[in-house]
C-alpha cells in the first residue's frame, strides 16, 4: 500500500492564481480531511469528508473548496492565491471517521503564495 | 472552545537524559487524547491513543500518560533518532454535527549524541 499520497511536493503561485491538490489514499478509507500547518500554531482543519459525495467544513474554510467524487480522491481547490495561504498542506485518511480512529497523514505539499 | 497547549515549545537534551513533555487541554466530554511524532518534512505518524484518565501506553523509549487535565509523554534513554516534533491532539465535536481533531502547536525535541 502506497498509503496517503499528495501532489505536488512544492509549489509556488501569485497572487490570485488557483491551483488544486491532489490527494489519494489506498486503503479503502472512508474519512478523509485537509489541514493546513503554520508555525506555531499547530495543524488546523480545513475540510473534511466522511464518505464519496459528503464534505463539510473546518475550522479554516474560506479560500477552499473541495469535492469527493471517490472514496479514494479528495483534491483541495484554492480558488484565489492569497498570501495569507502560505503554509504546509496535509492530507489525512481514517477507517471510518469513527471519533478515535487513527488518522494517516500524507507527506504533505510546501504552498508559498507570492 | 476547546485547546491544546503543549510545553516546552523546544526541548534539548542530551542522548540518555529522560525526560517528559507536556500536553494539557481544554475539552467538553473528553474522548480520547493522540500523540503523534512528526519527522521535518514529512506528515505526522501516529503514536498513541489514550483513552481515559490514569492509563498509560509504551512504545519504546515513549511512555504516554493521562489524567483529566493533561497527557505527559515520557522519553526514557533518548536516542538522536528521536528527535522530532512531537504532536498532541484531542477530537472535538464540529459544529455542523461532525468532529474535528484539536491540535497542539507541538513540543521540537533536539536529542544529541
Amino acid at each position: 500500500n502506497a498509503g496517503v499520497t499528495q501532489t505536488p511536493k512544492f509549489q509556488v503561485l501569485k497572487t490570485g492564481q488557483s491551483m488544486t491538490l491532489q490527494c489519494a489514499q489506498d486503503m479503502n478509507h472512508e474519512y478523509m480531511s485537509w489541514y493546513r500547518q503554520d508555525p506555531g500554531m499547530g495543524l488546523r482543519l480545513i475540510h473534511y469528508s466522511v464518505g464519496a459525495g459528503i464534505t463539510d467544513q473546518g475550522e479554516v474554510p474560506n479560500g477552499y473548496n473541495v469535492s469527493r467524487s471517490t472514496t479514494e480522491d479528495f483534491p483541495l481547490r484554492l480558488l484565489s492565491a492569497a498570501p495569507s495561504q502560505t503554509s504546509v498542506y496535509f492530507c489525512a485518511s481514517s477507517y471510518s471517521g469513527g471519533i478515535t480512529d487513527t488518522q494517516y497523514f500524507g507527506p504533505g505539499t510546501r504552498l508559498t503564495v507570492l | 472552545e476547546d485547546q491544546v497547549t503543549q510545553s516546552p515549545e523546544a526541548l534539548r537534551l542530551q542522548e540518555g537524559e529522560s525526560s517528559s513533555l507536556n500536553c494539557s487541554y481544554t475539552v467538553s466530554g473528553l474522548r480520547g487524547l493522540f500523540w503523534y511524532r512528526q519527522d521535518p518534512g514529512k506528515g505526522p505518524e501516529f503514536l498513541f491513543t489514550l483513552y481515559s484518565a490514569g492509563e498509560e501506553k509504551e512504545k519504546e523509549r515513549l511512555k504516554a500518560t493521562l489524567t483529566k487535565k493533561e497527557s505527559f509523554l515520557h522519553i526514557t534513554a533518548p536516542k538522536p533518532e528521536d528527535s522530532a516534533t512531537y504532536l498532541c491532539a484531542v477530537p472535538s465535536r464540529a459544529y455542523t454535527g461532525g468532529f474535528k481533531t484539536i491540535f497542539g502547536a507541538g513540543t521540537r525535541l533536539f536529542v544529541k549524541a
